[in-house]
C-alpha cells in the first residue's frame, strides 16, 4: 500500500511554461484535494474532487486547473506558471471529508 | 463560514515539560476539528480529531485536545515533551455539510534538550 503519491517531488519552471502534477492513490478514496502551502500561511486549499469525473473549486483557485478521469489520480495543471505560484504543492484523498491522508509534497519554484 | 487561528507561529518547551498549542476557531455550524503534524519534508499526519463525540479527545504520540464550545477553543496539549515531538502541528475546522477543509497558520514546536 503506496498511500498517497506525488509526482514529481521537486520542479522549476520558467515564468510562462506549463506543467502537470501528478497525484495517485491507491486506497480507493472518493475524495481528493489539492493544497499550496507558503510560509505564515498555513495549507490553502486549491481545488477538490469528490469523486471520479468531478472537480469544484477551492480558496485559491486560479491560475490552477484539474482533473479526474480515474478515481485514483488527481491532476494540477498551471497553464502558464508565475512566480507567484512558487510553492509546495501536497495532496491529500479520503473516504470522508474529515480525515485526509497527505502525500509528501511537490516543491515548485518558478522563475 | 468558517476559520482557525492558531495563537503563536512558534512555541519552544523544554524537554519533559507540558506542551500547549492554542487553536480557536468560528463556525456558524457545529464543527469537526482535527490537529495534523508536520515533520520536516514531509505531509501532514492525522493527529486527533473532535467530530461531536466526546469533547476530550486522545490522538497519538500522547497528544490530546479538549473542545470547549464556550471558549470556541480546541487546545492541543501534551504532559510530556520529547525532542521528537518537534515539527509544525496545524489546527483545522471543517463542517458536515461541506467538503473542505481550513488550515490554521500552523505552530512551531522546538523541544530544548
Amino acid at each position: 500500500n503506496a498511500g498517497v503519491t506525488q509526482t514529481p517531488k521537486f520542479r522549476v519552471l520558467k515564468t510562462g511554461q506549463s506543467m502537470t502534477l501528478l497525484c495517485a492513490q491507491d486506497m480507493n478514496h472518493e475524495y481528493m484535494y489539492w493544497y499550496r502551502q507558503d510560509p505564515g500561511m498555513g495549507l490553502r486549499l486549491i481545488h477538490y474532487s469528490v469523486g471520479e469525473g468531478t472537480t469544484a473549486k477551492g480558496e485559491v483557485p486560479d491560475g490552477y486547473n484539474v482533473s479526474r478521469l480515474k478515481k485514483q489520480n488527481f491532476l494540477l495543471g498551471l497553464e502558464s506558471a508565475a512566480p507567484s505560484q512558487t510553492s509546495v504543492y501536497f495532496c491529500a484523498s479520503s473516504l470522508t471529508p474529515w480525515e485526509q491522508y497527505f502525500g509528501p509534497g511537490t516543491r515548485l519554484t518558478v522563475t | 463560514a468558517q476559520s482557525v487561528t492558531q495563537l503563536g507561529s512558534h512555541v519552544s518547551v523544554s524537554e519533559g515539560a507540558l506542551v500547549l498549542l492554542r487553536c480557536n476557531y468560528s463556525s456558524s455550524v457545529p464543527p469537526y476539528l482535527f490537529w495534523y503534524v508536520q515533520y520536516p519534508n514531509q505531509g501532514l499526519q492525522l493527529l486527533l480529531k473532535y467530530t461531536s463525540a466526546a469533547t476530550l479527545v486522545k490522538g497519538i504520540n500522547g497528544f490530546e485536545a479538549e473542545f470547549k464550545k464556550s471558549e470556541t477553543s480546541f487546545h492541543l496539549t501534551k504532559p510530556s515533551a520529547h525532542m521528537s515531538d518537534a515539527a509544525e502541528y496545524f489546527c483545522a475546522v471543517s463542517v458536515m455539510t461541506g467538503n473542505q477543509f481550513y488550515f490554521g497558520t500552523g505552530t512551531s514546536l522546538t523541544v530544548i534538550p
